[in-house]
């Protein structure tokens, strides 16, 4: 199966500062990636897919990118509701595969 | 408006079975894949399985292959799982969720049923 590895496992940061998750795959996935966003007791929400498209009615402050095996996920400023937890998950192989997650924390 | 609402989690003794349910609103349901997604206590996201939007493929994690089933039914806007030969690292938040257009991703989800087995 393709292994996800995530980096850092917390993130530490500022309102209002950029945060930069990284996501590496163990395998080529193309730019078959998606980034989601949970926060306790809610449903995950999927944030960008194709490694870089936004998906409907995520702000222009999540920007993802990368293709084959690094992708990143940067969040440009950072607002008191994006402290949460970030996942990738890779579409490109089956199973489907997440990383750990990366903790993004006040 | 677009919904997963899923139900049939409950505490269960190791080695028991239950089956899980996922209610699908607000879209056309017979168009689209389905997911289970778990969680367990501390623990990050884990895919669990797929069925094709006709029920025509089916694939499973390696950890519940053999013990798991995903099925639906169409007419009822229902998806399902039957989970068999329950062990205490199944103990988990079950999520269902849509699979996105072109299966780019998970793109609807419930706000999950727990699992929890223990004697």
């Amino acid at each position: 199966e393709v292994v996800m590895t995530q980096s850092p496992a917390t993130l530490s940061v500022s309102p209002g500062e950029r945060a930069t998750l990284s996501c590496r795959a163990s395998q080529s996935l193309s730019s078959n990636l998606a980034w989601y966003q949970h926060k306790p007791g809610q449903a995950p929400r999927l944030l960008i897919y194709s490694a870089a498209t936004r998906a409907t009615g995520v702000p222009d402050r999540f920007g993802g990118s990368g293709s084959g095996t690094e992708f990143t996920l940067t969040i440009s400023s950072l607002q008191s509701e994006d402290f949460a937890v970030y996942y990738c998950q890779q579409y490109n192989n089956w199973p489907r595969t997440f990383g750990q997650g990366t903790k993004v924390e006040i | 408006q677009v919904q997963l609402v899923e139900s049939g989690g409950g505490v269960v003794q190791p080695g028991a079975s239950l089956r899980l349910s996922c209610k699908a609103s607000g879209f056309t349901f017979r168009s689209y894949g389905m997911h289970w997604v778990r969680q367990a206590p501390g623990k990050g996201l884990e895919w669990v399985a797929v069925i094709w939007y006709d029920g025509s493929n089916k694939y499973y994690g390696d950890s519940v292959k053999g013990r798991f089933t995903i099925s639906r039914d169409n007419f009822k806007d229902m998806l399902y799982l039957q989970m068999n030969s329950l062990r205490a690292e199944d103990t988990s938040v079950y999520y269902c969720a849509r699979d996105a257009t072109r299966g780019l991703g998970m793109d609807v989800w419930g706000q999950g049923t727990t699992v929890t087995v223990s004697s």
